[in-house]
């Protein structure tokens, strides 16, 4: 069974542009959770998508933000680029009523912001 | 305070050392603990719950202090295979779940 997949593994931008990271959750999953981990520092939650609706997010600015697709697939879009923005995007994904305790984590999106 | 607080490390142990790792957190009103792991470059993955009694698994053993808001992982018998990074993580409020920056061990041989 395929696990958490994320598109593209790597992406470089510059500075203003506009980003979108894509993740597909494992199937029977129906929450999608994103991360930002920068260099050296923890996993910092962004957002938390469960049945298509957006039910918590972090501390971020609201030039992040995301969808959930009907097939629980999800993007994450970070407009106006910055360069603190360059970190490692991991999306995560769970089963429903698991109340996000088993995160299942796909490999991530390396963002380079130049 | 940070919400997740881990000493970073890193710690190098030889094999068959028992070493610990402590994490505190900050919002007393948070319900479920875990520790993750993640291998160099690698995403995170669940190495087990924590609850209220302990709880072990094989050499890992987990505990829960809600008086003191901290949680502790100990690993008996360390292998060379355990060297990773060792994430602490809360359950903050609605599935917000808040990782810790990570404690990085190597076991040397």
């Amino acid at each position: 069974e395929a696990g958490v997949t994320q598109s593209p593994t790597h992406l470089i931008k510059t500075r203003g542009q506009q980003a979108t990271l894509r993740c597909s959750p494992i199937s029977g999953h129906t929450s999608v959770y994103w991360y930002q981990q920068a260099l050296g520092l923890g996993l910092q939650f962004l957002l938390w998508y469960d049945e298509g609706e957006e039910r918590n997010r972090g501390n971020f600015p609201p030039r992040f933000s995301g969808r959930q697709f009907p097939n629980y697939s999800s993007e994450l879009n970070v407009n106006a680029l910055e360069l603190e923005d360059s970190a490692l995007y991991l999306c995560a994904s769970s089963l429903p009523g698991t109340g996000g305790e088993k995160l299942f984590f796909g490999s991530g999106t390396q963002l380079s912001v130049l | 305070r940070k919400e997740v607080e881990q000493d970073p490390g890193p710690f190098n142990v030889p094999e068959g050392a028992t070493v610990a790792f402590n994490c505190t957190y900050s919002n007393s009103a948070s319900q479920s603990f875990f520790w993750y792991r993640q291998d160099c470059r690698k995403e995170p993955k669940l190495l087990m719950s924590v609850y209220s009694s302990g709880n072990e698994d094989g050499r890992f053993t987990a505990q829960l202090n809600r008086a003191s808001q901290y949680i502790s992982l100990l690993i008996r018998d360390s292998k060379l295979s355990d060297s990773a990074t060792y994430l602490c993580v809360v359950n903050y409020n609605n599935n917000d779940m808040r990782f810790g920056a990570g404690t990085r061990l190597t076991v040397k041989p």
